[in-house]
């Protein structure tokens, strides 16, 4: 059980265009969901948290209508990277959270890459 | 504010030998802990969780880990490891803050010698 899918796995944009990321949970209903974007060697930075039905809350510095999350669905939040820069290379990686539990089950990231 | 230290960013360890990496909390009230394991270019994976109770926790891969308050540390122990057991180790702590939200430590890099 709790396993958290992503779709594309490896991207490569050029610099301007907008690539959606999707995150799924699959056997569980995930009442939140969080966003992290990792560099190479270093740990993971939250982006933001995103509830079913409400705006997404967005960490210090992290420009929301850069990246822009929605989460329509018990089972599905989406992470879209607008204008696309070289600087917005990196792995980003997803986590649900089921309801009434305290434990975040991450999906296997997708590494993006803008030329 | 809740922080967390890992004060060893690499760790070499020979095939067999036991292990022991070293995470430090800073939070007032006792946290919920997290270890995962991050395999290159992969997500993480949950290696196991303490939230209450007994203080040495079982987790999966033949990891355990054991919290002590009076040194604010949740290190994660292997007795014996094995190769494929190199990867990246995150130690995560969750506080009383509204969302659930982890903080993570820096990482620990695990390289087995054969």
């Amino acid at each position: 059980g709790a396993v958290v899918s992503q779709h594309p796995s490896r991207v490569i944009c050029k610099s301007g265009t907008s690539v959606k990321i999707e995150c799924r949970s699959l056997d569980f209903q995930a009442t939140t969901m969080f966003w992290y974007r990792q560099f190479p060697k270093q740990s993971l930075m939250l982006m933001a948290t995103s509830n079913e039905g409400s705006k997404a809350t967005y960490e210090q510095g992290v420009e929301k209508d850069k990246f822009l999350i929605n989460h329509a669905s018990l089972t599905l939040s989406t992470l879209t990277v607008t204008s696309a820069h070289p600087e917005d290379s990196s792995f980003y990686i997803c986590s649900s959270l089921a309801g009434g539990t305290d434990t975040q089950y991450f999906g296997p990231g997708t590494r993006l890459t803008v030329l | 504010a809740q922080s967390v230290t890992q004060p060893d960013i690499h760790i070499t360890v020979s095939e067999g030998a036991s292990l022991e990496l070293r995470c430090n909390y800073s939070y007032g009230a006792t946290p919920y802990l997290f270890w995962y394991v991050q395999s290159p270019g992969q997500g993480l994976q949950l290696l196991l969780k303490y939230f209450s109770g007994d203080t040495l926790v079982q987790g999966i891969k033949g990891f355990e880990a054991e919290f002590k308050r009076s040194q604010s540390s949740f290190n994660l122990r292997k007795p014996s490891v094995h190769w494929s057991d190199a990867a990246e180790y995150f130690c995560a702590v969750v506080g009383d803050n509204a969302g659930n939200m982890l903080t993570f430590g820096g990482g620990t890099r695990l390289m087995v010698k054969p």
